[in-house]
């Protein structure tokens, strides 16, 4: 079992609606991460929060929305997506992003977006 | 900058035969290594890491790897493999200082045969 929890596990949506991804870890991680993953492809950064705040923006679009409501929670809002955004989106966690560099990184089971 | 490459896309191990994959990074001095298994459909689970002190570090699932650094190397191996071991597996590097990005490599898709 996963220690990093995503909601939902499956996502469907039309470009013009707006719906949203959960993550929640409990580890007492201060650093957060979301990922996208294309099939067959390796995973890609978009963003990093270090103790609730944005650290990292890997030059992800507008549509792309971040969150970190606290240390234990992590969202996406998405908001009119084109059908290539489909991928495995990942969140991950770890201690702490920058003074526990060995620190590896949590990754829950993803959410399966598909933009029709 | 740094950087990962995978150089095997695609593995078939027999079950119960040795196994290698292959890993090598570019960065100055001493990264931080980590290797990943994916399942079909699933997030990425740690097999192990690598940061400083014996360059040979074990892991779960039986598997260990091996830091050389005048290879520029950090090779997975498994002595013994099972059908379970089937999936995907990257190698990863984190520099040890400025940013906290980690660095995936493209990955290598493991099959095990009878």
């Amino acid at each position: 079992d996963t220690e990093v929890t995503q909601t939902p596990k499956h996502l469907v949506m039309g470009m013009t609606n707006k719906k949203s991804l959960k993550c929640e870890q409990h580890m007492g991680h201060r650093a957060m991460y979301w990922y996208k993953q294309k099939a067959k492809k390796p995973p890609e950064l978009m963003f990093v929060y270090s103790y609730e705040k944005l650290s990292i923006n890997e030059s992800v679009p507008s549509r792309f929305s971040p969150e970190c409501p606290n240390s234990s929670l992590l969202n996406l809002h998405l908001h009119a997506l084109q059908p290539e955004d489909s991928a495995l989106y990942l969140c991950a966690s770890s201690q702490d992003s920058r003074a526990s560099r060995n620190s590896p990184l949590h990754f829950g089971n993803g959410t399966r977006l598909t933009v029709t | 900058a740094q950087s990962v490459t995978q150089p095997d896309i695609h593995i078939t191990v027999s079950e119960g035969a040795s196994l290698e994959l292959r890993c090598n990074y570019s960065y100055g001095a001493t990264p931080y290594l980590f290797w990943y298994v994916q399942s079909p459909g699933q997030g990425l689970q740690l097999l192990l890491k690598y940061f400083s002190g014996d360059t040979l570090v074990q892991g779960i699932k039986g598997f260990e790897a091996e830091f050389k650094r005048s290879q520029s190397s950090f090779n997975l191996r498994k002595p013994s493999v099972h059908w379970s071991d089937a999936a995907e597996y990257f190698c990863a590097v984190r520099n040890n200082f400025g940013n906290e990005k980690l660095t995936f490599g493209t990955g290598t898709r493991l099959t095990i045969i009878p």
